[in-house]
C-alpha cells in the first residue's frame, strides 16, 4: 500500500516553454502532498507543502510564480515549472502523507528528471 | 527545529559483511525517525520508521534501526549486505505532535563490492 506515482518520468524541454509534472497517490488519500527538488548528489530540497484545497506555502527562496502548484483532489497534485531555464534541470520528487495508514509517513513518488536546454 | 546528521558521507563494504550507518539528530521535541534508501534515478523508499514502543524497529530488506532517545541516534545496520544494497541512505525525523514536514541527513553512499 501506499503507492505515489510521477509523471512523467523524464522530460526533455527548451528554455522558455512550460512544464507540468503530475503526482498522484494510487491507494490512498492524499490530505498533504510535497514537492522537493534535489541537485546531483545532495539530499532534498523542500519546495512547498501543498494541502488539499488550499494554496501550497513555499519555503524561503522558492520563487511561486515559477513553480505552480495545484492539489485539487486528494489523489493528484501537479508542479508547473514555467518558463524554464537550464538552471531549472533537476530531479523533482513528490511525496504524499494522507489518513490511516498513510498519516504519519510520507511516502515519495519515482521522481521526474528535468532537463532544459 | 529539529536537525539530522549522518556522519559518513559514504561507507565502502564487502558483499556478505555487517553495516552500520549512522545517525544523529537534535531536537526541542519527541520526534518520529524514518530511514530512505534512493536507488540510482530513483525516488525515496521507505525502508523503516520508528514512531513509538519498541526502539529496535525492523525493516524491508533485511535492514533495522535502534532507536536511543539518550544519545539521539537512530543508527541502520544490516547484518550482511549485497551487491544490490547500493544506494544512497537518508536518514530523517518529524516532530511527532502534528505531523510536519521531514527533516532530512545529507544521506550515506552504501557502497558494496564483491
Amino acid at each position: 500500500g501506499a503507492v505515489v506515482s510521477q509523471h512523467p518520468s523524464r522530460v526533455i524541454c527548451k528554455s522558455g516553454t512550460s512544464v507540468k509534472i503530475e503526482c498522484r497517490s494510487l491507494d490512498f488519500q492524499a490530505t498533504t502532498m510535497f514537492w522537493y527538488r534535489q541537485f546531483p548528489k545532495k539530499s532534498l530540497m523542500l519546495m512547498a507543502t501543498s494541502n488539499e484545497g488550499s494554496k501550497a506555502t513555499y519555503e524561503q527562496g522558492v520563487e511561486k510564480d515559477k513553480f505552480l502548484i495545484n492539489h485539487a483532489s486528494l489523489t493528484l497534485s501537479t508542479l508547473t515549472v514555467t518558463s524554464a531555464h537550464p538552471e531549472d534541470s533537476s530531479f523533482y520528487i513528490c511525496s504524499a502523507t494522507g489518513s490511516g495508514g498513510a498519516a504519519d509517513t510520507q511516502y515519495f513518488g519515482p521522481g521526474t528528471r528535468l532537463t532544459v536546454l | 527545529a529539529q536537525s539530522v546528521t549522518q556522519l559518513d558521507s559514504q561507507v565502502p563494504v564487502f558483499e556478505e559483511a555487517p553495516v552500520e550507518l549512522r545517525c544523529n539528530y537534535s531536537s526541542s521535541v519527541s520526534v518520529y525517525l524514518f530511514w530512505y534508501v534512493q536507488y540510482p534515478n530513483q525516488g525515496l523508499q521507505l525502508l523503516l520508521k520508528y514512531l513509538s514502543g519498541s526502539t529496535l524497529v525492523k525493516g524491508i530488506n533485511g535492514f533495522e534501526a535502534e532507536f536511543n532517545k539518550s544519545q539521539t541516534s537512530f543508527h541502520l545496520r544490516k547484518p550482511s549486505v549485497h551487491i544490490s544494497d547500493t544506494a544512497e541512505y537518508f536518514c530523517a525525523v518529524t516532530p511527532n505532535s502534528g505531523y510536519s514536514t521531514l527533516t532530512f541527513g545529507k544521506g550515506t553512499m552504501l557502497l558494496v563490492s564483491p
